[in-house]
């Protein structure tokens, strides 16, 4: 079983809808949970940081940690064109990152 | 904002040269990582350092790699020999320490081995 599985896409969404977007994990060690932003030949931008369990709201993105089900989630609420990206989730229970293979994220205008 | 840079942001060798990517971490970080990612994959540990000591390593950071900050600045990353499976984006990546989950990365340096 892969350490971190997240399901590359593509995901096409019309202006204004809500983006979701999710990855589940094996190891039950990881308490860090990350969101990360990339766009063609650039580097991960990091968006949201959430530790343990719980939710955690930053504007138009909240993110969701379950770890009794070894699953974290993304919602970007009214998705705009540039949100047009690929979303990679990453997790830790110390300091290198494992990161998920990235959901491609296409908003229609 | 601060950021992270990374030069030279494409890098061309022949299989079997050595080359250097170079990285300026934010300013007053710490912590420093370097991670790759093969085209088409997942972007990969390769190795920490802190406090100008590796303090964690992938079985992918293999003796052909190293790791320097020879200066207060910058942040290296050597490939002795390189090999054609070595080409892929190269990414620096730094945290103040205070979170060191939270890591900020460069754009990047694209490694092409021919």
């Amino acid at each position: 079983q892969k350490e971190v599985e997240q399901d590359p896409g593509p995901l096409s969404v019309p202006e204004g809808a809500i983006v979701s977007l999710n990855c589940t994990y094996s190891n039950s060690a990881f308490q860090y949970f990350m969101w990360y932003r990339q766009y063609s030949r650039k580097g991960p931008e990091l968006l949201m940081y959430t530790y343990s369990s719980g939710n955690k709201e930053d504007g138009r993105f909240t993110a969701q940690v379950d770890k009794s089900s070894k699953y974290i989630s993304l919602f970007i609420r009214d998705s705009q064109p540039s949100d047009s990206a690929t979303y990679l989730c990453a997790m830790s229970d110390d300091y290198k990152l494992s990161f998920g293979a990235g959901t491609t994220v296409t908003v229609r205008a | 904002e601060p950021e992270v840079t990374q030069t030279p942001s494409h890098q061309v060798t022949q299989m079997g040269q050595e080359v250097i990517l170079r990285c300026v971490p934010i300013s007053n970080h710490l912590y420093f990582y370097w991670y790759r990612q093969i085209l088409g994959q997942k972007v990969e540990f390769l190795v920490s350092f802190y406090n100008n000591e590796i303090s964690e390593k992938s079985e992918i950071f293999d003796d052909q790699f190293s790791v320097e900050r020879p200066d207060g600045s910058n942040f290296t990353l050597k490939i002795r020999s390189t090999k054609l499976e070595d080409s892929a984006m190269y990414f620096c990546a730094s945290n103040g320490g205070r979170n060191r989950h939270e890591q900020y990365f460069g754009p990047g340096t694209r490694l092409t081995v021919t």
